[in-house]
């Protein structure tokens, strides 16, 4: 079945550093791919997303390159932020009506000044 | 204008009991969906309801009822709530499927269980 692995948490860096957090997903068919955030007490907010092979998502900073050849959707910033200190989730869909969202585990970000 | 909304934002009770928890939508989806986040925030999907009709019921104890009266409106409802059923309940809907246009998530419900 779908699968999306993401790296463990958590991440701490320092403001200003770079981030990268890996993803790698499992799938049959030809899935969209998708960064989700979820910062303290609140619910996800769709961070980026691709639909198809060397598509680059990208938003707030963040940027993510679907690579078929390596089934990845890793996720980078060049500058990290205390505000970007959140946690940050993987996620593949089919595209068919009613499929859920499969998600990785979650990598919790945490930035200090 | 919240696009998901859920009520109640947080839930305690005691073993045992009956609880519901509403969500709303206002973008016009045909898809709604309950997912659970567990203690270690991983997400899980329960439900999906597409134009008011079950489509995913993923292996969840049939204490949990969803009933979708409408489009935009997707409740769930815990009969004799356990310790385990301790969590945060996402609503999210969707236009697409869960096709290239993303879900969109509510606010999420922290029920706690005594």
């Amino acid at each position: 079945g779908n699968s999306v692995t993401q790296m463990e948490g958590p991440v701490t860096l320092s403001e200003e550093a770079f981030l990268t957090i890996n993803c790698t997903y499992t799938a049959t068919g030809y899935p969209s791919l998708f960064w989700y955030v979820q910062y303290p007490g609140e619910g996800l907010q769709l961070l980026l997303k691709a639909t198809k092979a060397d598509d680059k998502g990208s938003n707030k900073g963040f940027e993510a390159t679907y690579r078929k050849e390596t089934t990845s959707f890793h996720l980078e910033k060049g500058s990290v932020q205390v505000s970007d200190s959140a946690v940050y989730f993987c996620a593949l869909s089919e595209w068919q009506a009613g499929t859920a969202l499969i998600f990785g585990k979650g990598t919790t970000l945490s930035v200090s000044s | 204008d919240t696009a998901v909304s859920q009520t109640p934002k947080y839930l305690v009770t005691q073993m045992g009991n009956d609880k519901s928890i509403k969500c709303e939508q206002n973008l016009g989806h045909d898809t709604m969906y309950w997912y659970k986040q567990d203690s270690k925030k991983f997400l899980k999907i329960m439900f999906s309801y597409n134009n008011k009709e079950l489509i995913i019921n993923e292996t969840v104890p049939n204490r949990f009822s969803p009933k979708s009266p409408d489009k935009a409106h997707l409740n769930l409802h815990i009969n004799s709530l356990e310790l385990g059923d301790s969590a945060v309940y996402f609503c999210a809907s969707s236009q697409d499927g869960a096709g290239p246009l993303g879900q969109f998530f509510g606010p999420g419900t922290r029920l706690t269980v005594l």
